[in-house]
């Protein structure tokens, strides 16, 4: 079975720059989620999706942050403009359905990560 | 106080050894646990999940306290593949997870 895909793997931008990531998650898993991992610390959600839905954005920087999954399947996360503390790794995760197709605590599978350098 | 705290660690053992690492939670209402694993530069895994009676797997024993809010993990006979850094996850009800900083293992020949 096909893991969590994600891409590119490395960006190097300048800051006030834009980027953008993709993801495509496990085939039938309905909840994707973006993370947002600083060197030495653990993951942070930035956003998750229940299908094509917005689950949690709270933690999302709304004034440069966006990310839309339009059809429920791959996702994007855009950063416009860029800032320095941007600068970490962008983990993609997907989990599979829970009880009646709602939000899932099944395990979480994470993509490889984009690692992003703001200079 | 942090919703999700560890010991950054690092914690340097010889292979062999018994390590124990602990988690405290903020988040009383909280419903679901979960030990990941990430190695050097790669995502994070699913080590186990933690239930309120305990559970084990090989050599690894995760439990809970839930009146005192903490998790444990228990690693015994150290391997030099178990060098990682270990985080705690706790997620309250149908809501998002929330992961600690992880805790990280040196385990050395």
């Amino acid at each position: 079975e096909a893991g969590v895909a994600q891409s590119p793997r490395y960006k190097i931008i300048e800051k006030r720059q834009s980027v953008a990531f993709w993801c495509n998650p496990i085939s039938g898993h309905a909840t994707l989620y973006w993370y947002q991992q600083i060197l030495g610390q653990g993951p942070k959600l930035l956003i998750q999706f229940q299908n094509n839905g917005v689950v949690d954005d709270s933690q999302l920087p709304k004034d440069r942050f966006s990310a839309e999954r339009l059809k429920g399947v791959d996702s994007t996360l855009k950063i416009q403009p860029a800032k320095l503390e941007d600068s970490a790794v962008y983990l993609c995760a997907s989990s599979a359905p829970g009880l009646a197709g709602g939000p899932s605590y099944n395990e979480q599978f994470f993509g490889p990560g984009t690692r992003l350098t703001v200079l | 106080r942090k919703e999700v705290e560890q010991d950054p660690g690092p914690f340097n053992v010889p292979e062999g050894a018994t390590v124990a690492f602990n988690c405290t939670y903020s988040n009383s209402a909280s419903q679901s646990f979960f030990w990941y694993r990430q190695d050097c530069r790669k995502e994070p895994k699913l080590l186990m999940s933690v239930y309120s009676s305990g559970n084990e797997d090989g050599r690894f024993t995760a439990q809970l306290n839930r009146a005192s809010q903490y998790i444990s993990l228990l690693i015994r006979d150290s391997k030099l593949s178990d060098s990682a850094t270990y985080l705690c996850v706790v997620g309250p009800g149908y809501s998002t997870l929330t992961f600690g900083k992880g805790t990280m293992l040196l385990v050395s020949p």
